[in-house]
């Protein structure tokens, strides 16, 4: 299985700041296909998860463009600037190349 | 306005099965490959099964941890999409979300508790 491995746990964070977030792979997600299905998603307290970017780059309908990623092959990175308090919760990395789809344990941003 | 919307889960005893259902609206169903999700209480996301499309023979794939005990079907005339669960544990325990593709949508999920 692909494992994959964020970092960090937590993160604290003033509002209006800047912040990243890696997940790292342990085989690349390049699909023979040519694309690299890395996912990344938000879950707010209470609430499911929702998707903020697909395909390693690509934000999702109606996500802010505060909101990007980036990466190839086994490493990626989420960055999120002038953060709201909206942005508060849980982020996961996902992938969907290879069966057994998998996430991310998730990285908490908090409020400083 | 894409919905998704499980039902079916509920209290169950260790060795019990539950039968989870998976509505959908908004978007043409017949086009999509569906999963399920699950999520135990205060731990992450742990994906569960896949079906496929007709255009993919309806083709399921299944966590490692769960096949023998799991299967999805999907009923293209109502939109819907199933997870069967037998044998249930209580490391099942979990939110169980219905999701479009790898995760575009979900629904809120419904809870599964096993337990004597």
């Amino acid at each position: 299985d692909v494992v994959m491995t964020q970092t960090p746990v937590s993160l604290s964070v003033s509002l209006g700041g800047q912040v990243s977030i890696s997940c790292r792979s342990s085989q690349s997600l390049v699909h023979n296909n040519g694309n690299t299905y890395l996912s990344w998603y938000l879950q707010k307290p209470g609430q499911s998860p929702q998707l903020l970017i697909y395909k390693v780059s690509n934000r999702f309908s109606g996500i802010s463009d505060r909101f990007s990623g980036s990466g190839s092959g086994t490493d990626f990175t989420l960055k999120i600037s002038r953060v709201e308090p909206d942005d508060l919760g849980v982020y996961y990395c996902g992938q969907g190349t290879q069966y057994p789809y998998t996430f991310g344990a998730g990285t908490k941003l908090e409020l400083k | 306005e894409v919905q998704i919307l499980e039902t079916g889960g509920g209290l169950v005893k260790p060795g019990g099965s539950l039968r989870l259902s998976c509505a959908t609206s908004g978007f043409n169903f017949n086009d999509y490959f569906m999963n399920w999700v699950r999520q135990a209480p205060g731990k992450g996301l742990e994906w569960v099964a896949q079906i496929r499309n007709k255009n993919y023979n309806y083709a399921t794939y299944y966590a490692e941890s769960l096949e023998g005990r799991v299967t999805i079907s999907r009923d293209d005339s109502k939109s819907s999409v199933y997870l069967q669960v037998s044998s249930l544990r209580a490391e099942d325990t979990a939110i169980y979300y219905c999701t479009r593709r790898a995760g575009d949508f979900w629904g809120p999920g419904t809870m599964v508790t096993v337990s004597s």
